[in-house]
């Protein structure tokens, strides 16, 4: 097991540029979950897979936005024309489907910064 | 919908001393509840969970929290904080699979 990871770990790039993260989940976590996390506040909800379908997205996710699990194991999160407003940092978190905690395991992260 | 409000968005304390983080929660069902602890420039790590199983749930690094319907609460302690404690400490509610809210989180300090 070795835990969810996230690439790039860090990510600077110039307002209206498109960017691209990717998440590799826990490899028997049929759920992934995506958020995102700003300055002094506690992760906000973004988008949540179940195997390749995205069941859910919140109405943070505008449609600059879009995300992505093709095979049900990573995902990508794209942001296009990025904003100064999108400046964060973005965490991804996968569960197993077995079991009825729910508990969540997250990654590193990726902290976007756009100038 | 639930909800969570953490009290206090920084607590500083002397090594030693006791740590008391609170957490009330809103919730219209039963819900699973979650103290997640957060270093600097690193992702969420679990400290424990509560699923309806024992009230006081012991965690990692010493760590344990009790749930109390009466008062929606589910406060985190730790009896004497090292100097490693000192992050950002995040409590989360869900009800179901896809729908964990956090609270904006609480920085702890500790002080030799």
């Amino acid at each position: 097991d070795t835990g969810v990871s996230q690439d790039p770990r860090h990510k600077i790039t110039k307002r209206g540029q498109n960017v691209t993260f990717r998440c590799d989940p826990i490899s028997e976590h049929n759920r992934l979950y995506w958020y995102r996390q700003t300055l002094g506040q506690g992760p906000e909800f973004l988008t949540y897979f179940q195997n390749e379908a995205q069941l859910e997205k919140s109405r943070l996710l505008s449609d600059r936005f879009s995300a992505e699990r093709p095979k049900g194991s990573f995902s990508t999160l794209e942001i296009q024309r990025t904003e100064q407003g999108d400046s964060a940092m973005y965490l991804c978190a996968s569960s197993p489907t077995s079991g009825a905690s729910y508990e969540q395991y997250f990654g590193p992260g990726t902290r976007l910064t756009v100038t | 919908a639930q909800s969570v409000t953490q009290l206090g968005s920084h607590v500083s304390v002397s090594e030693g001393a006791l740590v008391l983080l609170r957490c009330n929660y809103s919730s219209s069902v039963p819900p699973y509840l979650f103290w997640y602890v957060q270093y600097p420039n690193q992702g969420l790590q679990l400290l424990l969970k509560y699923t309806s199983a024992a009230t006081l749930v012991k965690g990692i690094n010493g760590f344990e929290a009790e749930f109390k319907k009466s008062e929606t609460s589910f406060h985190l302690t730790k009896p004497s904080a090292h100097m490693s404690d000192a992050a950002e400490y995040f409590c989360a509610v869900s009800k179901g699979s896809n729908d964990m809210r956090f609270g904006a989180g609480t920085r702890l300090t500790v002080k030799p």
